[in-house]
């Protein structure tokens, strides 16, 4: 049975902060790997995906992956009230052609103004 | 967002009716799925298509039955549901269904079963 865990938060960062969102898995033959933000009431939309391991930036967002860990991350930089929502952490193709994503329970992140 | 659009947004029945959730992508995709959102818990995964066959069934109880008729329509028929069954159904396709695939959301269908 595939795991993926987060801390579930809330986790309140200061406004012009960085946010460190974290994420372990159990499979350690996965080889994707997937940030998306769910506001409240809304639909999971995807911020960040990375496949290799090291750093991967987009913006104020930085995904690192760590294979030989089994750890994945998501930096937020000069966080802004709109960075407020749950992020979950999603991974998949442990096997060839499995096309299944394994989502975390979500971490709640709160930026305080 | 409108490219995976998901009708109703609100529903409400009972255990013995029948309702249906509907599920329609207008993004060219290949791949549908069924995910289960329930407070305090991960997204399950429950069906999965791709190319209107279905690959996945994550051991969903009977009382839920998918249809994709085509790439771009997918169904979920209800029928004598249970109160642990409210949730928030969520849709979403991807390109063709494989690992490094980012997969769309729809809104969602939030469920209550009385």
């Amino acid at each position: 049975q595939k795991e993926v865990e987060q801390n579930s938060g809330p986790l309140s960062v200061p406004e012009g902060a960085i946010a460190s969102l974290n994420c372990t898995y159990s499979d350690r033959v996965s080889q994707s790997f997937f940030w998306y933000r769910q506001y409240s009431g809304k639909s999971p939309e995807l911020i960040m995906s990375i496949y290799s391991n090291g750093d991967k930036e987009d913006g104020r967002f930085t995904a690192q992956l760590n294979k030989a860990s089994q750890y994945v991350s998501l930096l937020i930089r000069d966080s802004q009230p709109s960075d407020s929502a749950t992020y979950l952490c999603a991974v998949g193709g442990s096997n060839f052609g499995n096309e299944k994503l394994t989502f975390g329970t979500g971490t709640r992140l709160t930026i305080i103004p | 967002e409108t490219g995976v659009t998901q009708t109703p947004r609100h529903l409400v029945m009972g255990m013995t009716n029948k309702k249906s959730l509907k599920c329609e992508q207008h993004l060219g995709h290949n791949a549908m799925y069924w995910y289960k959102q329930s407070a305090k818990k991960p997204l399950e995964l429950m069906f999965v298509y791709n190319f209107k066959e279905q690959t996945e069934n994550n051991s969903v109880p009977s009382r839920f039955s998918p249809e994709c008729p085509n790439s771009s329509h997918l169904f979920l028929h209800l029928h004598t549901l249970q109160p642990e069954d409210s949730a928030l159904y969520l849709c979403a396709s991807s390109p063709s269904g494989g690992y490094t695939d980012t997969q769309y959301f729809g809104p969602g269908t939030r469920l209550t079963v009385l």
